[in-house]
């Protein structure tokens, strides 16, 4: 069974860092497409940023663009998520999850098909 | 705001069907995924690409999609079925995934 599990969290004060971890295990995570999702609490999901396979093609929200920076070590099945000037409203259960794509008839689609159980990163004073 | 349009809250009766829409104006070219989401839990896949379930997913649920609406289906739901129902996919721009703000669905 594919495992995905999320490391880093913690509590930060506002304007500092951290870096999560997500390391991957019975999957060719090489092959994969990675993302990072958040969720505050009590509220919805929210995608925060994409890693193609070969680190070609990324992607970020804009709520977090120039701030975050994600990357992945094929070598060690890890994705990472460096985020730095972090805000209160960065608080939230951060989730990493792969994707994939399909097509049909020339209409295409993203979708997560797993995911870790998520890391906690609290912003506050 | 989300550039998927979700109701925040619908009901069934054990056993009825239920439908759960998301609505905007990217899903006229791509697909949505919808994912179920149980208090504590990370989020499952139930349905992608034009109507595809995953291993595991009951065959209770479904999914359509019809110009800027992508609809969730829940033939007979049962109370397991109780949980907040996200949709997902890219945004106009191809460059950015965004999900819907969440449906949370009780079962009566």
């Amino acid at each position: 069974e594919v495992q995905l599990v999320e490391s880093g969290g913690g509590l930060v004060q506002p304007g500092g860092s951290l870096r999560l971890s997500c390391a991957a295990s019975r999957f060719t995570f090489s092959s994969y497409t990675m993302n990072w999702v958040r969720q505050a609490p009590g509220k919805g999901l929210e995608w925060v940023s994409y890693i193609s396979s070969s680190s070609s093609t990324i992607y970020y929200a804009d709520s977090v663009k120039g701030r975050f920076t994600i990357s992945r070590d094929n070598a060690k099945n890890s994705l990472y998520l460096q985020m730095n000037s972090l805000r209160a409203e960065d608080t939230a259960v951060y989730y990493c999850a792969s994707s994939r794509m399909i097509a049909v008839a020339g209409t295409w689609g993203d979708y997560f098909d797993y995911w870790g159980q998520g890391t906690l990163v609290t912003v506050s004073s | 705001s989300s550039e998927l349009t979700q109701d925040p809250a619908v009901s069934v009766a054990l056993g009825q069907t239920v439908r759960i829409t998301c609505q905007g104006d990217s899903l006229r070219i791509y697909y949505a995924s919808w994912y179920q989401q149980k208090p504590g839990q990370a989020p499952v896949l139930v349905i992608y690409g034009k109507n595809n379930r995953p291993s595991g997913i009951p065959d209770r649920f479904s999914g359509s999609s019809s110009g800027n609406t992508a609809s969730l289906t829940i033939t007979g739901a049962q109370a397991e079925d109780e949980a907040d129902y996200y949709c997902n996919s890219r945004d106009s721009s191809g460059n950015h995934l965004v999900f819907g703000g969440g449906t949370k669905l009780t079962v009566l």
